[in-house]
This record gives structure tokens, C-alpha cells and sequence, in this order.
């Protein structure tokens, strides 16, 4: 069965330093990847997505990138944080082809001081 | 631009009652409407609805779509202290990336 990891579950981040999320999945190959953020008005906002290795594609300007490295691996990052970044950080998975409804991981919670 | 709203944004009732949750859209090259229950974490799976009229169940909970006018209601009968959580409605809209669009959720909160 599939299993998506998500880590660190909270981070607490001074403003100006970098940031790094990771996601993996297991039990599938080539799975559409994304990031999403959910702010204080509880809407689930999608960050980037991914079809395949090295390929990502930005919906929102903003502070931070992503990166596929690996089929199942899929990195969200920033450079210098804004206090803005504070949020909930939610990666998902789904099927290439079949393309219904996502699997989420359990989520980062990021606060920026 | 794609879109989902939902309401109401919240909503507060007792143990027993029974509530209805709507959902409308306007997207393009529609695929799916997916409900999904957010308690702490991540939102987890309620429904998938990809045609009109079709119930689907799940225990206490259902939900129905209609394509024509746009929109999907979730149905929680006899409401527990359990089901207070966000529930969000989500669109699948076509194309290569299978992107979800999501409403901003109802929070629901079911008092003893």
C-alpha cells in the first residue's frame, strides 16, 4: 500500500533563515506530487506541483521553491523566510493516470519569529 | 480562474441534529468533487462524485452532486461530538497536472 511522510511536523524559524520540508512516498511510482499551504483562513492554497523528476510548476510567486530530486522525494525550500511563511504545510501525492483525489501527509507546521 | 465556495463558513449546532454543507463551483474541463474532513492534521477522504444525482454513503454521511447548477451538499445526520472538525470541498479540474481547487471549509463544531 502507499505511505506519504511528511517531516518535520512543527518548525519554529527566526525570520531570514532557509527552510527545508521534505516529503517521500512509498509503494508507487511516478505520482503527481504537491505542496500546498494553509493559512489562517483555513483555505488549502497549492504552492507547487510536480509530474515528474525535475519537473515542478509554480503556481503562486513567493518566497519559496521546490524541488523533485527523486520520483518520490519532493522538497519545499526558501532561502531567507518571511514572517508571511507562517502557515500549514500540507505535501500530497496522486495517481499519474487515474488522477482523482489526492493523499495528504500530516503536515508541517511552520512558525516564523 | 477556477473557484469553490462553501458555506457556511461556520456552523454550531447539538449532538443529534442533523446539518447540510454546501459546496458551488465554477472551473473548467470539470473531473471530480471530492469532500474531505480536516480534525488536527491533514484532511482526510470522505467522497469522490463524478456524476449527477448519485448519492454516495458513507454511515451518517452523504453527499450529492449536480452538475448542472454547479454545486455539491454533504449531509451529516444525527451528528456526534466526533464529526466537529473543517470539512473541505475540493474540485478536480482536467488537464495533465490533475490540480485540486479547494473552498475555504466550514468548520463545524457539535456540542454535547
Amino acid at each position: 500500500s502507499q505511505t506519504i511522510h511528511q517531516w518535520p511536523a512543527t518548525l519554529v524559524q527566526p525570520v531570514g533563515s532557509p527552510l527545508s520540508l521534505e516529503c517521500t512516498v512509498e509503494g508507487t511510482s511516478n505520482p503527481n506530487l504537491y505542496w500546498y499551504r494553509q493559512a489562517a483562513g483555513r483555505g488549502l492554497q497549492l504552492l507547487f506541483y510536480s509530474v515528474g523528476i525535475g519537473q515542478i510548476s509554480s503556481e503562486v510567486p513567493q518566497n519559496l521553491s521546490a524541488s523533485r530530486p527523486q520520483d518520490r522525494q519532493f522538497i519545499l525550500s526558501s532561502k531567507k523566510l518571511l514572517l508571511s511563511d507562517s502557515g500549514f504545510y500540507l505535501c500530497a501525492w496522486s495517481p499519474t493516470l487515474v488522477g482523482y483525489g489526492y493523499t495528504f501527509g500530516s503536515g508541517t507546521r511552520l512558525t516564523v519569529v | 480562474e477556477d473557484k469553490v465556495v462553501q458555506s457556511p463558513l461556520s456552523l454550531v449546532v447539538h449532538e443529534g441534529d442533523t446539518v447540510t454543507l454546501n459546496c458551488s463551483y465554477e472551473v473548467t474541463n470539470f473531473r471530480s468533487l471530492l469532500w474531505y474532513k480536516q480534525e488536527k492534521k491533514a484532511p482526510t477522504f470522505l467522497f469522490m462524485l463524478t456524476s449527477s444525482g448519485i448519492e454516495k454513503k458513507s454511515g451518517r454521511l452523504s453527499s450529492i452532486l449536480d452538475k448542472k447548477e454547479l454545486f455539491s451538499i454533504l449531509n451529516i445526520t444525527a451528528t456526534q461530538t466526533g464529526d466537529s472538525a473543517i470539512y473541505l470541498c475540493a474540485v478536480n479540474s482536467g488537464g495533465s497536472n490533475y490540480k485540486l481547487t479547494f473552498g475555504k471549509g466550514t468548520l463545524l463544531t457539535v456540542n454535547p
